[in-house]
């Protein structure tokens, strides 16, 4: 089983709104990641948590937190968002070390978020 | 710097043909992977190859092949017996040891298969 799921799958918010996307995987992967994607792009890397600690942040705005409660589950946290932030958010894991080695990274199926 | 670069942003195959979509990389390093993954219009990502550099056997999945010349810095991808259901975007993408699993993607290949 490969999967990763993330809900929602659809999200409209306001500039002054909080919200989460939530990610969730339970194939025992200890890496997870955060990306965003705009349309016919590749997807950019923002976060990746290895054994439940931030390992790399991009230099991402603060007005995206991440947070990873366990190994199975990583939430991101929005809030004053700006109209550039509509994207796609994608999670994907992987089985081991992020910082060791270069494991496979399975993706979910994205949040479309888009900021109104 | 690690650079990925896919020259054909669009490609158009006929149903049952074969075709290949090109990708080259940049890098000083020996050890890393190089990776096919495919995004259909329901835009998830979806692993199709996956090939170690140290390894000189160019990975094969089913109807998906790699051609892999590792002094060439190339990484092409074919589909043989193309299928409807191969139309998406294609990225290649590039990842190296001890860099905390960061991936390299290049800009894609939109790939449309005609019937």
């Amino acid at each position: 089983d490969t999967e990763v799921t993330q809900t929602p799958k659809h999200l409209v918010m306001g500039m002054t709104n909080k919200k989460s996307l939530k990610c969730e995987q339970h194939m025992g992967h200890r890496a997870m990641y955060w990306y965003k994607q705009k349309a016919k792009k590749p997807p950019e890397l923002m976060f990746v948590y290895s054994y439940e600690k931030l390992s790399i942040n991009e230099s991402v705005p603060s007005r995206f937190s991440p947070e990873c409660p366990n190994s199975s589950l990583l939430n991101l946290h929005l809030h004053a968002l700006q109209p550039e932030d509509s994207a796609l958010y994608l999670c994907a894991s992987s089985r081991g070390n992020a910082g060791e080695f270069q494991e496979t990274q399975y993706f979910g199926p994205g949040t479309r978020l888009l900021v109104l | 710097a690690q650079t990925v670069t896919q020259s054909q942003p669009e490609m158009s195959v006929q149903e049952a043909e074969t075709v290949t979509l090109s990708c080259t990389y940049d890098t000083s390093e020996s050890d890393y992977y190089l990776f096919w993954y495919k995004q259909p219009p329901s835009r998830q990502m979806i692993l199709v190859i996956r090939q170690e550099a140290y390894k000189q056997q160019n990975a094969t999945e089913n109807r998906f092949s790699v051609n892999f010349q590792k002094a060439a810095k190339s990484f092409s991808l074919k589909i043989s017996d193309s299928q409807l259901g191969d139309a998406a975007m294609y990225f290649c993408a590039y990842g190296i040891y001890n860099q905390g699993g960061k991936l390299i993607f290049g800009q894609g290949t939109e790939l449309s298969v005609k019937p």
